[in-house]
């Protein structure tokens, strides 16, 4: 079966120092990977994605990730940690099969970033 | 408007009664996804819209579930005879033409909050 794992429930850093956010994925293909934030009470946004190309991608807020095809992973990254960085963080797939358009999310990782 | 517009923000209702929910994508998006989120769970699919092509419908968890699309724009999710697993985040997202099949990105509205008591 196609599934996204994001193995921590919940990720704690202190402010400033650098953040990981782990994703795993097993997918047919050749797979698009995306990372979602949501806000409490809030909808999910949009941080980056990787398509092709580069392994490393830049988002927004700072935000990194890199694409690990040999280990199947896609962490999401940030060199220094805000407070205004807590939140729910999601991890999705698009198989790479030409037929595939849906998402497969990952169960979400709470961020905790203490002052 | 500028993202995903959806209504109502929050939902409470009466178990047994119909809900109907509300989503209005981006301009131009021709693309549409009806996502689910239960409290404490991730994300889980509900139906898609492409166009004219008929929807995608293999994740509405029931048939007291339905959607449709009018004009290729504006899309009614209903949900009769609501019960209290029904309670949920009920998330609709718009992409451009195809959607995450030409590596698009899908934006999603703020959700409606659905509580069935």
């Amino acid at each position: 079966a196609q599934s996204v794992a994001q193995p921590e429930d919940q990720v704690n850093v202190a402010e400033g120092n650098p953040l990981t956010v782990k994703c795993t994925y097993s997918v047919s293909g050749n797979p698009y990977l995306f990372w979602y934030v949501q806000y409490p009470n809030r909808g999910l946004q949009f941080l980056l994605k990787y398509i092709t190309g580069d392994n490393l991608v830049k988002g927004s807020y700072g935000f990194e990730a890199e694409f690990n095809k040999s280990q199947t992973s896609f962490h999401l990254k940030k060199p220094s940690a805000l407070v205004s960085d807590s939140a729910l963080y999601f991890c999705a797939v698009r198989p790479g099969v030409d037929s595939s358009y849906k998402l497969i999310f990952g169960s979400g990782t709470r961020l905790l970033v203490r002052p | 408007g500028a993202g995903v517009s959806q209504s109502p923000s929050n939902k409470v209702t009466e178990k047994g009664k119909d809900v109907e929910l509300r989503c209005d994508p981006i301009s131009g998006h021709t693309a549409l996804y009806w996502y689910r989120q239960s409290l404490g769970q991730g994300l889980e699919f509900l139906i898609y819209f492409q166009g004219n092509s008929a929807p995608d419908k293999s994740g509405l968890p029931s048939d007291r579930f339905s959607a449709e699309r009018t004009g290729g724009s504006v899309s009614t999710l209903t949900i009769q005879r609501t019960q209290q697993e029904d309670s949920a985040v009920y998330l609709c997202a718009s992409s451009p033409r195809q959607g995450t099949l030409s590596g698009n990105t899908i934006y999603f509205g703020e959700g409606s909050w659905l509580t069935v008591v």
